[in-house]
């Protein structure tokens, strides 16, 4: 019945390695984010997706590569992980329009060490 | 683009008191304004939500007021309960295109019993 799921929840892994998070959501929404929490607790947005569709990419390294097989998901790629990397990755989805909700996914706690 | 500015960064109270978190934003564009508690280890989770043509909304012990001239507006918690411990974020978005939200940096509200 979850809304917004992520896969894995939590990702410990060696510098250099490349991992893939996944996110589904069952809204029908039409829009799907990824967001970094870092240990300070400041929520950045990374990408926006529209019906499979890049809009923003809010300069992030191109080592992140995220994938939109179908509006109901969009996955997250990295590569070559760098300590930095380290931090609570969010996925969130909303059905564009005026003044939808935006849901979170539960996040993936990404560990490199 | 737009910014979002959130005070105080920590906030300590004692059960029963009420709790006022404060957030300025930049662009008088922007139409919605949404606030997100986050529990620790937990996804942020809507809880209450104001638009521009509204001065103030409540929802039992919760309230958010609107100031659009000063571009100003605040969260306030009345009778303060220990799980009401949390980070609380404030955000801003206009309600057209693909803008996104923009976070405030977090409030981090302890409840002492």
């Amino acid at each position: 019945d979850t809304a917004v799921s992520q896969t894995p929840k939590y990702l410990v892994t060696q510098m250099g390695n490349d991992k893939s998070i996944k996110c589904e959501q069952n809204l029908g929404h039409d829009t799907m984010y990824w967001y970094k929490q870092d240990s300070k607790k400041f929520l950045k947005i990374m990408f926006s997706y529209n019906n499979k569709e890049l809009i923003i990419n809010e300069t992030v390294p191109n080592r992140f590569s995220p994938k939109s097989p179908d509006k109901a998901h969009l996955n997250l790629h990295i590569n070559s992980l760098e300590l930095g990397d380290s931090a609570v990755y969010f996925c969130a989805s909303r059905q564009r329009g005026s003044y939808n909700e935006q849901f979170f996914g539960p996040g993936t706690r990404l560990t490199v060490l | 683009g737009e910014n979002v500015e959130q005070h105080p960064s920590t906030l300590s109270v004692q059960e029963g008191d009420s709790a006022v978190i404060k957030c300025t934003y930049s662009d008088s564009a922007s139409n919605y304004f949404p606030w997100y508690k986050q529990e620790l280890g937990k996804r942020p989770q809507l809880i209450i939500d104001i638009r521009s043509n509204v001065g103030e909304k409540k929802d039992q012990r919760i309230a958010v007021t609107l100031n659009k001239t000063a571009k100003h507006f605040s969260l306030h918690i009345t009778e303060t309960q220990p799980e009401d411990s949390a980070v609380y974020f404030c955000a801003a978005r206009m309600n057209s295109g693909y803008s996104t939200l923009t976070f405030g940096k977090g409030t981090m509200l302890l409840v002492s019993p």
